[in-house]
């Protein structure tokens, strides 16, 4: 079955520490993999993607993720976290049609 | 602006009642995808197009969901006889896939909330 889990359903960090999101997927074949953001009451913005290659990728906002196929992983980080990036995380499995997400991450920031 | 829109934002109405809510995909994208998206959760796929085509259709598409795409751009999402569990949000995508395109890289809306009282 295809599948994401995101583990952390709430992460509490400090303003200007490090960020780790966990996401890990089950999929039949060789996955694309997208993390996007979403604020309360607004739409999803995409972070990053990631389709084939270098499996560091960079995405906007100071964001990165790893894809490590043996672990079926792709887990979102960013050095020094912002108060504004407080908001819904969601980590997204597909290939040429629909996407299948987590249940999301919410982070929270204090100052 | 030239991203996806979606109307209304908002939509209130009694169980029972029938709602219809828009999508304006960009302009160039030839796919368009309906998701649903209850509190706490991530959004769930319901449908997609392909130009007029509907392609694929979730089960959690009942029968009193319709969706149409008339002429390959916006698309319309029906509910009838709506009951307190649609209230959610609706969330439309749009992506670019072609022959040298495989890349579906979607592209969200603010999405349309929807309250069955």
């Amino acid at each position: 079955a295809q599948s994401v889990t995101q583990p952390d359903i709430h992460i509490t960090v400090s303003e200007g520490a490090s960020l780790e999101l966990r996401c890990n997927y089950s999929y039949g074949a060789t996955p694309y993999l997208f993390w996007y953001v979403q604020s309360p009451g607004q739409g999803l913005q995409l972070l990053l993607k990631y389709f084939s290659g270098d499996t560091l990728v960079q995405g906007i906002k100071g964001f990165e993720a790893e894809f490590k196929r043996s672990q079926s992983s792709f887990n979102l980080r960013k050095p020094s976290v912002h108060w504004s990036d407080a908001a819904e995380y969601f980590c997204a499995v597909g290939r040429t049609d629909k996407l299948i997400f987590g249940t999301g991450t919410r982070l929270q920031v204090f100052p | 602006d030239t991203g996806v829109s979606q109307n209304p934002r908002h939509k209130i109405t009694k169980r029972g009642q029938n709602v219809t809510f828009r999508c304006d995909p960009i302009s160039e994208h030839n796919r368009l995808y309906w998701y649903r998206q209850t509190l706490g959760q991530g959004p769930e796929f319901l449908t997609y197009f392909q130009n007029e085509a509907q392609l694929e259709k979730s089960r959690l598409l009942s029968d009193r969901f319709s969706a149409e795409r008339p002429k390959g751009s916006f698309s319309t999402l029906e509910i009838q006889r709506t009951e307190q569990g649609d209230s959610a949000m609706y969330l439309c995508a749009s992506s670019l896939m072609s022959q040298g395109q495989r890349r579906n890289e979607q592209f969200f809306g603010p999405g349309t909330r929807l309250t069955v009282l």
